[in-house]
């Protein structure tokens, strides 16, 4: 099994600039997760997906940010201008979703470093 | 609403000393708990879990007991080793109708593990 994929694993760019990052999550899994990661803030949940629905996004920082998942194999975070204060690394995992025990368990990936400058 | 406190760090120990990470919860109901470990340039990857009260998970000579009556769940290790460095977080669910639940992380506690 491969596990989590994400893409790009180091992103640079300048301000006002749009960021896209991808994930491709484990194959039969039902629910998909989007992190942030920062010193100041630590690890915040920023969207779920069950089935591929957005279920709670109350963690989306503000317009700027959208994320999407058409099928279940893969899904993206925009950041739409980005800002310097975006600028930290990006986590997407993956879990089941169906099962008693199992289906809490997540697979994270190795997550996307983003700089914006 | 439901959250996990840690303890601070970063927690500096030396190799085959023991090992213990505090971890404790606020949650409404009956949440799962878990520990996760994340290794230098890494995503996080699950340590072990308890799904109810005085479950003890345990891997990798890592353990921690659910318990209910001090709301904790706290880690340790006997004898730790180098390769034992990371970051710990601390984690529960947060209940949703159908499919998997949400986590609530704690805030990492950095252990460093000298020679």
């Amino acid at each position: 099994d491969a596990g989590v994929i994400q893409s790009p694993r180091h992103e640079v760019t300048e301000m006002g600039q749009e960021v896209t990052l991808r994930c491709k999550p484990i194959s039969g899994h039902n629910s998909l997760f989007w992190y942030r990661q920062t010193m100041m803030r630590g690890l915040e949940l920023l969207i779920y997906f069950n089935n591929n629905v957005p279920i709670d996004d109350s963690g989306m920082p503000e317009d700027r940010f959208s994320a999407k998942m058409p099928n279940a194999s893969f899904s993206t975070l925009k950041i739409q201008p980005s800002e310097p204060r975006d600028s930290a690394v990006y986590f997407c995992a993956s879990s089941p979703g169906t099962g008693s025990i199992a289906k809490n368990i997540q697979y994270f990936g190795a997550g996307t470093r983003l700089s914006v400058l | 609403g439901d959250s996990v406190t840690q303890m601070e760090g970063p927690v500096t120990l030396s190799e085959e000393a023991f090992l213990t990470i505090n971890c404790t919860y606020t949650a409404t109901g009956y949440p799962s708990l878990f520990w996760y470990v994340q290794y230098p340039g890494e995503g996080l990857q699950l340590l072990l879990k308890a799904t109810k009260a005085d479950d003890k998970g345990s891997n990798k000579g890592f353990e921690a007991t659910y318990r209910k009556e001090t709301t904790s769940f706290h880690l340790e290790k006997g004898s730790v080793q180098v390769s034992d460095s990371a970051v710990y977080f601390c984690a529960l669910t947060i209940g949703s109708i159908q499919g998997a639940q949400k986590l609530v992380f704690g805030q990492g506690t950095r252990l460093t593990i000298n020679p």
